[in-house]
């Protein structure tokens, strides 16, 4: 099983709708981190959370730590096509006395007109 | 543009060839990785520079050789690599290896061995 669990795998959604794109973990997590990548290229970071009970946002953007630090949730309002790519949870899982940076499996978005 | 590139972006080489990735960051930063994204698999880290130290190898083969001369610059030397380590390789860079890791990637480089 993958240390970081992202769901929905994909989502198809309309122009103008909010969604929702969750990354769970079952170990507590240091640092939860959003990238967002489009197909073939590079990631681009999008948020960091650290505090359980974290809550930041960008633009129409906004990610959630929960307060056990072991699921984060991003939302988006009012989706555009701008907003379609995948979607990545990363971050630092506590092991022992060391951390590992992991990754999720990552979630495909499409916006349609 | 995130502050990170790499070269080549694409290349197709063959199982007995030998090819260097290279990977250049803009932002001193002290950490340096490489990364393995195949498809419908999570991103796999390999390695991590930290002050062109390695502070981490995930049992990654041989075939796969890092080199870090300094903190700017990070290079992967594949030899007589295989069908399945067909992939994007990605380089990223943070302030440090340590605490908080908000990383910057590069664009990638598109690898295809035939």
């Amino acid at each position: 099983s993958q240390e970081l669990e992202q769901s929905p795998q994909s989502l198809i959604v309309q122009e103008g709708k909010n969604l929702t794109i969750n990354c769970t973990s079952s170990k507590t997590l240091y640092g939860l981190y959003w990238y967002k990548q489009k197909y073939g290229e590079g990631l681009i970071f999008l948020m960091m959370l650290q505090k359980g009970g974290e809550e930041k946002s960008h633009e129409k953007i906004t990610a959630k730590l929960d307060e056990k630090k072991q699921q984060s949730s991003l939302h988006i309002t009012a989706s555009q096509p701008s907003h379609a790519g995948i979607y990545l949870c990363g971050a630092d899982i506590i092991t022992g006395t060391a951390s590992k940076l992991t990754f999720g499996t990552g979630t495909r978005l499409q916006v349609t007109l | 543009e995130t502050g990170v590139t790499q070269t080549p972006r694409h290349l197709v080489m063959g199982m007995t060839n030998k090819k260097s990735l290279k990977c250049e960051q803009h932002l001193g930063h002290n950490a340096m990785y490489w990364y393995k994204q195949s498809a419908k698999k999570p991103l796999e880290l390999m390695f991590v520079y930290n002050f062109k130290e390695q502070t981490e190898n995930n049992s990654v083969p041989s075939r796969f050789s890092p080199e870090c001369p300094n903190s700017s610059h990070l290079f992967l030397h594949l030899h007589t690599l295989q069908p399945e380590d067909s992939a994007l390789y990605l380089c990223a860079s943070s302030p440090g290896a340590s605490g908080s890791r908000e990383q910057f990637f590069g664009p990638g480089t598109r690898l295809t061995v035939l």
